[in-house]
């Protein structure tokens, strides 16, 4: 399977703290992106990085790809309640045809 | 929601029925795609569509059907041929800007769930 992998299965925080989530995956690709969703709701695009970046930055999050590794981090800096929700992974990898591969996710909660 | 419309929000059906699920984007996009998600899953890619009267399979295709005849719709009907078919069911779009072709923007979801 060509599925990215996240880690840890769950995160749980304090307001105000950092975030750390992994994903790892398993072939060549020509982009990592990484999704949110609230719990019942549609998957929100958060960013996007290519496989030629090393490093993505937008508001708070930050993401690395370390393709070498084949694993991407995303970094959510000051955390707040409202980060609480799930965090996907999603490789778009060579040969996809547009399609996109999905990790089981990360489930992230931030205690106010 | 990400200009992508799925009706409705929760759909129940007794066993051995078809359902269609509907999906409706307004913002002129070629690609669309269908996934399920099952509890602590990722998403799971059942059908997708390129283009107009065109459509692929994807991981998950069994039991499930589709039909692209115009741009905007994308509806997904449910078999009784799927063995398993409760499942949250979301919708989603990519296209528009060259930047941002790669980006999926999803519909809010459908939750199926057939007793």
């Amino acid at each position: 399977s060509q599925q990215g992998e996240e880690d840890p299965q769950a995160l749980s925080i304090q307001e105000g703290e950092n975030a750390t989530m992994n994903c790892s995956y398993k072939t060549s690709i020509n982009n990592l992106q990484w999704y949110r969703q609230n719990s019942g709701r549609g998957l929100v695009h958060l960013i996007l990085i290519r496989s030629n970046e090393r490093e993505k930055h937008s508001g708070r999050l930050r993401v690395t790809l370390d393709t070498s590794k084949k694993s991407s981090s995303l970094l959510i800096t000051a955390s707040r309640a409202a980060d609480t929700a799930s965090y996907f992974c999603a490789t778009d990898w060579t040969g996809a045809n547009s399609k996109l591969t999905f990790g089981k996710g990360i489930t992230l909660s931030v205690r106010p | 929601d990400g200009g992508i419309t799925q009706s409705p929000k929760y759909l129940f059906r007794k066993e051995g029925q078809n359902v269609t699920l509907s999906c409706e984007q307004n913002l002129n996009h070629d690609a669309m795609y269908w996934y399920r998600q099952d509890p602590g899953q990722g998403l799971r890619l059942i059908y997708y569509s390129q283009i107009v009267n065109d459509f692929q399979k994807g991981d998950i295709a069994e039991g499930y059907s589709v039909s692209r005849e115009k741009k905007e719709s994308f509806p997904l009907t449910v078999t009784s041929a799927q063995k398993n078919p409760t499942a949250f069911y979301l919708c989603a779009r990519s296209g528009g800007a060259a930047t941002s072709i790669y980006e999926q923007y999803f519909g809010p979801g459908t939750r199926l769930t057939v007793t």
